[in-house]
């Protein structure tokens, strides 16, 4: 069973850059059929996509984050990482690692998420 | 403000039948396959409908999926206490080149 993980610090002051990584078991990330997403959600709020990655590195970002953000992977951890640059109070959110099989398919799998919360 | 739209809430009676809507455009809904997702306060989202109408392996038939142009309805009858959660639908968007979702719809079982 495929199982996904965020992992990063939960609290981050602003103007800083925010990291997070998320670990893939039982499954490999170099699976050409996939892409690896980050999704986040405020409190209370909706979702909202952040990026997508390839096992080769094809990236698509979302453009109102794109200037912030970037998305990596390294196959020989099974990981994929994102950093939002310059956070402020409104990056406060729980942010979600997913699956994504094919770059306009659903999201099948999804980690449990992580609270990261921007202030000083 | 959500590019796709989706009511705030919906209500019905345990037993009863219950649709959720989810409005686009071409540049969404119109042209790309509309996916579905359960979540519960505290949980991650999960895959209940993929590719309009498509359930999962798990996902009882009671869940229901449907697409005509520009909006998706998902569908549940039998309606149960347990299936109070907040739903979203979510699908690409070829002119921003971006996943956006709804912006949610919390059901209450009354």
């Amino acid at each position: 069973q495929l199982q996904l993980q965020e992992s990063g610090p939960g609290l981050v002051k602003p103007s800083e850059t925010l990291s997070l990584s998320c670990t893939v078991s039982g499954g490999s990330i170099s699976s050409s059929s996939y892409y690896w997403v980050w999704i986040r959600q405020p409190p209370g709020q909706g979702l909202e996509w952040i990026a997508s990655i390839s096992y080769s590195g094809d990236t698509y970002y979302n453009p109102s984050l794109k200037s912030r953000v970037t998305i990596s992977v390294d196959t020989s951890k099974n990981q994929f990482s994102l950093k939002l640059s310059s956070v402020t109070a409104a990056d406060t959110a729980v942010y979600y690692c997913a699956r994504l099989p094919g770059l306009v398919g659903s999201f099948d799998y999804w980690g449990r998420g992580t609270l990261v919360t921007v202030s000083s | 403000q959500s590019v796709l739209t989706q009511p705030p809430s919906v209500s019905a009676a345990p037993g009863q039948r219950v649709t959720i809507s989810c409005s686009g455009s071409s540049s969404n809904i119109g042209n790309n396959y509309v996916s579905w997702y359960q979540q519960f306060p505290g949980t991650a989202p999960k895959l209940l409908i993929s590719e309009n109408n498509k359930r999962p392996s798990g996902i009882p038939d009671r869940f229901s999926g449907s697409k005509s142009g520009t909006s998706a309805t998902l569908g549940i009858t039998g309606l149960q206490t347990g299936d109070e959660a907040d739903y979203y639908c979510g699908t690409w968007d070829s002119s921003l080149s971006a996943w956006v979702f709804g912006g949610g719809t919390k059901l209450t079982v009354l």
